[in-house]
């Protein structure tokens, strides 16, 4: 069975605190993105990376970076925890190439409070 | 404006009634779409890709029209479990996907 893994599923960060969301998929995926859910607005695009070290902005990446070191592993990191970053963060992959069907696969999701 | 838009809702249903969502897109070069459905607090999956024919799952039916931009998925029969938040998604070239802010089902008994 697929699978996308976010290690840390509930966080409350201080204020001005550095965070990481880590996020794990076993199905060998090139493209990996990070999204913010939030009441009424949707699924929001925040970094995408096609290949390892590769990355690009998406909508909304004020306030945060992404790594790519391994391609199962993208790194979502917020570098100065605000309160206005409270939300839920979801982690999502999708094959490059027609074999690998057009599926995106989430992850459970990371809920993140900033106090 | 949304690059693709929804309507809230929520739609307040009885069981076994039918009923319809809509979902506009902005892009008209846009190659794929799908709906994705979503329990509270769960991660979105996919609940049926939408073909230019139109296709049909069970009691899911999906249509799309590209002249007018839009995509539909009509749920008949409802059931209790069918209660959830629909995302409708459209993917331009490549892996560039947009989603809706999603539309909310109760399905009341």
């Amino acid at each position: 069975d697929v699978k996308v893994t976010q290690s840390s599923r509930y966080l409350v960060k201080r204020t001005g605190e550095k965070v990481f969301l880590e996020c794990v998929q076993d199905m060998d995926h090139e493209n990996m993105f990070w999204y913010r859910q939030d009441p009424g607005l949707g699924l929001r695009l925040i970094y995408f990376s096609y290949d390892v070290k590769m990355k690009e902005k998406g909508d909304i990446p004020e306030g945060y970076s992404v790594s790519r070191e391994k391609k199962e592993r993208f790194s979502l990191i917020l570098e100065s925890a605000s309160t206005n970053q409270t939300s839920m963060y979801l982690c999502a992959s999708i094959g490059q190439h027609e074999s690998s069907g057009n599926t995106i696969y989430f992850g459970e999701g990371s809920w993140l409070t900033v106090v | 404006r949304k690059e693709v838009e929804q309507d809230p809702g929520p739609f307040n249903v009885p069981e076994g009634a039918t009923v319809a969502f809509n979902c506009t897109y902005s892009n008209s070069a846009s190659q794929s779409f799908f709906w994705y459905r979503q329990d509270c607090r769960k991660e979105p999956k996919l609940l049926m890709s939408v073909y230019s024919s139109g296709n049909e799952d069970g009691r899911f039916t999906a249509q799309l029209n590209r002249a007018s931009q839009y995509i539909s998925l009509l749920i008949r029969d409802s059931k209790l479990s069918d209660s959830a938040t629909y995302l409708c998604v459209v993917r331009t070239g490549g892996f560039k996907t947009i989603f809706g802010a999603g539309t909310r089902l109760f399905v009341k008994a």
